[in-house]
């Protein structure tokens, strides 16, 4: 079945680092895949979301991810953190037979 | 208007209460889901309506019940929970078929059930 994996249920940096979160998914056919942020609180936001147009998809708040078939991964990366990054980010996959999954997600912390 | 809202914001309840969460868009969508979200989880599809008709019931138990009334309205019926049925409910929508388009995602209902 189709699924993403999140690599590293935690992740701390410090401000003004780069931000570097894991995503790979499991599929013979690329899927669509999606970056969403959940801020303490709140519903999910859409970052970014591929498509199979370019590879390097640019999405809100400075974040980008890059799709890459050799390795099945879509990681999202941001050159410098805020702390108003400070959320938790889910990777989340559509395959080809409309079925829809979120990894396990990423709590990220920023340290000041 | 890129807003889904969900009210309440905040529900206690016991477990033989009769409650009801709401949903509502105004963007034109016509596929709306029901998701459950665990602290520290992510979130687990419950329901999705596809043009008001409900195409997708993730073995949900019958203590939940949607209802569609229309287009923009969606509610979550709820009758003798469990306490582990405490959560924080999420409302989406998208524009057209299920999951075919991004899903836009309400502030959510923080559910506690005594």
């Amino acid at each position: 079945a189709q699924s993403v994996t999140q690599l590293g249920s935690h992740v701390s940096v410090s401000e003004g680092a780069l931000v570097l979160l894991r995503c790979n998914y499991s599929s013979s056919v690329p899927p669509y895949l999606f970056w969403y942020v959940q801020y303490p609180n709140q519903g999910l936001q859409l970052l970014l979301k591929y498509t199979s147009a370019a590879t390097l998809v640019k999405g809100i708040n400075g974040f980008e991810a890059e799709f890459k078939k050799s390795e099945t991964s879509f990681h999202l990366t941001k050159p410098s953190a805020h702390m108003s990054d400070a959320a938790e980010y889910f990777c989340a996959v559509r395959n080809t037979g409309n079925q829809f999954y979120f990894g396990t997600g990423t709590s990220l912390t920023v340290i000041p | 208007d890129t807003e889904v809202t969900q009210t309440p914001k905040h529900l206690v309840m016991g477990m033989t209460n009769k409650k009801s969460l709401k949903c509502e868009q105004h963007m034109g969508h016509r596929a709306m889901y029901w998701y459950k979200q665990k602290a520290k989880k992510p979130p687990e599809l419950m329901f999705v309506y596809s043009y008001e008709k409900l195409s997708i019931n993730e073995s949900v138990p019958s203590r939940f019940s949607p209802e569609c009334p229309n287009s923009s309205l969606l509610n979550l019926h709820l009758h003798a929970l469990q306490p582990e049925d405490s959560a924080l409910y999420l409302c989406a929508s998208s524009q057209e078929r299920a999951f075919q388009e991004t899903q836009y995602f309400g502030p959510g209902t923080r559910l506690l059930v005594l």
